[in-house]
């Protein structure tokens, strides 16, 4: 079973169109992530969810709006699509790590290539 | 944004011989560390984390910690052609929030 994935795995669409990508955890983790990887590689985070509730905000244009229906969704919806966008989108999730063990390793889906033309 | 360092390589090692991976970070509240492998076209994927001082081993792979230097790395011993990946450092700010060095390509020639 998969344990974190994203629909879809490729993305090509028009500048100014606004597309959607899903992302789903069977993990029971309480914590999602959306990340970007660019072109040289760089990985960097943009949105956190805990328990449906968003936690980190990176400095991301507003096109950008991430929701979170239940805490083993998070999708990411991006309006008015620039060449700027393109990019590998990753979802990750983890458990938030307590006082009394477990980790906060982040588990990665298989990404989102998305190519605005 | 703190910032994560790491020599982006290639680093070049014949197969069976030990790779070092070495990263450095800014922010000293940082408490977890990790080492992801990522392959051409693939998703990161976990290869060891450490939390404290010292050393970790599992299997052929050892991380290292030292706090005081704010220093990370990784070695993997007998290295093998399939070791060849980019290697990624990441540590955790607030809110879990990972900060990811840009990663140290791997070349293990057979």
């Amino acid at each position: 079973d998969t344990a974190v994935s994203q629909t879809p795995k490729y993305l090509v669409t028009q500048m100014g169109n606004d597309k959607s990508i899903k992302c789903e955890q069977n993990l029971g983790h309480d914590t999602m992530y959306w990340y970007k990887q660019d072109s040289k590689k760089f990985l960097k985070i943009m949105f956190s969810y805990n328990n449906k509730e968003l936690i980190i905000n990176e400095t991301v244009p507003n096109r950008f709006s991430p929701k979170s229906p239940d805490k083993a969704h998070l999708n990411l919806h991006i309006n008015s699509l620039e060449l700027g966008d393109s990019a590998v989108y990753f979802c990750a999730s983890s458990q938030v790590r307590t006082s009394g063990g477990g980790t906060d390793t982040q588990y990665f889906g298989p990404g989102t290539r998305l190519t605005v033309l | 944004q703190k910032e994560v360092e790491q020599n982006s390589g290639p680093l070049s090692v014949p197969e069976g011989a030990i790779a070092s991976l070495n990263c450095t970070y800014s922010d000293r509240g940082s408490q977890s560390f990790f080492w992801y492998r990522q392959y051409s076209g693939k998703s990161p994927e976990l290869i060891m984390f450490i939390y404290s001082n010292g050393d970790k081993e599992d299997g052929r792979f050892t991380a290292q910690l030292n706090k005081a230097s704010q220093y990370v790395s990784l070695l993997i011993r007998d290295s093998q052609p399939s070791d060849s990946a980019t290697y990624l450092c990441a540590v955790t700010e607030y809110g879990n929030k990972l900060v990811f060095g840009a990663g140290t390509i791997l070349r293990v020639k057979s």
